[in-house]
C-alpha cells in the first residue's frame, strides 16, 4: 500500500521569508503523481502546485516550487516571499494510475504559520 | 460558477440516527468523490462515481451509502450514525477518474454524533 508521510505536524516562518515543508512517500509503481494541497480555515482544499513523476524538471507555479527526489521518494514543496496569505494547513498527496480506489493518498499535513 | 457545493456545513447527529449529505458541481464533471477528514490526517476516500450511474467503494466504506443521482449531484448517506462517524466529509468532482485529473474540493461539512 502507498504512504504518505509529512513529519512535520506544524511549522512557521516570517513574513517574506522562504519556507520548506517535507514529504516523504513509499510506493512500488513507476509512474504516478504527486500534489500539494493547502487548506485554510475556511477549510477549502485548494490544490498548489503537481508533478508527474516521469518529468524530472521540478514545477513551479509561482512562488511555490518543489523539489522532487524521485530515487529518494522525496516531495518537498518550497514557498518564497511568504505571504500571511498562505498560512494554512499544507497536504502532501499521491496518485496513481491504476488500483481499485483510484483515491489521493493524502499525509497528515503540516499546519503553517505565516508571522508578521 | 459555484464549483461544488456541499449541505449542510454542519450537522450533529445522535447515535442511530440517519442522515444524507448532499453535495453537486455545475463544472459538468463525469466524476465524483466523497472523502472524511479527522483530526491529525488526511483525507480518505470513502466512495467514489467514475460516470453518471456507477458508484465504488474506496477505503473507508463501512457504514455509508452513496448515491449518484444524476451528473451534477452525487450524495452520502449515514444510515444509522455511530461516534466513530463524526468527521468533517468533504466531497470532490473531477473531469474524470484519471490520475492526472484534476479534483475540485467542495467546503466540507462537519459532522458530530453524539
Amino acid at each position: 500500500a502507498q504512504t504518505v508521510t509529512q513529519s512535520q505536524p506544524e511549522m512557521s516562518v516570517q513574513e517574506a521569508e522562504t519556507v520548506t515543508l517535507s514529504c516523504t512517500y513509499d510506493t512500488s509503481e513507476s509512474d504516478y503523481y504527486l500534489f500539494w494541497y493547502k487548506q485554510p480555515p475556511s477549510r477549502q482544499m485548494i490544490l498548489v502546485i503537481r508533478q508527474e513523476a516521469y518529468k524530472q524538471q521540478n514545477a513551479t507555479e509561482n512562488r511555490f516550487s518543489v523539489n522532487f527526489q524521485k530515487a529518494a521518494k522525496s516531495f518537498s514543496l518550497k514557498i518564497s516571499d511568504s505571504q500571511l496569505g498562505d498560512a494554512a494547513m499544507y497536504f502532501c498527496a499521491y496518485r496513481v494510475p491504476s488500483g481499485s480506489a483510484r483515491q489521493l493518498t493524502f499525509g497528515s499535513g503540516t499546519q503553517l504559520t505565516v508571522l508578521p | 460558477n459555484a464549483g461544488v457545493t456541499q449541505t449542510p456545513k454542519f450537522q450533529v447527529l445522535k447515535t442511530g440516527q440517519s442522515m444524507t449529505l448532499q453535495c453537486a458541481q455545475d463544472m459538468n464533471h463525469n466524476s465524483m468523490y466523497w472523502y472524511r477528514q479527522d483530526p491529525g490526517m488526511g483525507l480518505r476516500l470513502i466512495y467514489y462515481s467514475a460516470s453518471e450511474g456507477t458508484t465504488d467503494k474506496g477505503e473507508v466504506p463501512n457504514g455509508y451509502n452513496v448515491s449518484r443521482l444524476n451528473k451534477r449531484e452525487f450524495s452520502l448517506r449515514l444510515e444509522s450514525a455511530a461516534p466513530s462517524q463524526t468527521s468533517v466529509y468533504f466531497c470532490a468532482s473531477s473531469i474524470r477518474t484519471g490520475f492526472s485529473y484534476e479534483q475540485y474540493f467542495g467546503p466540507g461539512t462537519r459532522l458530530t454524533v453524539t
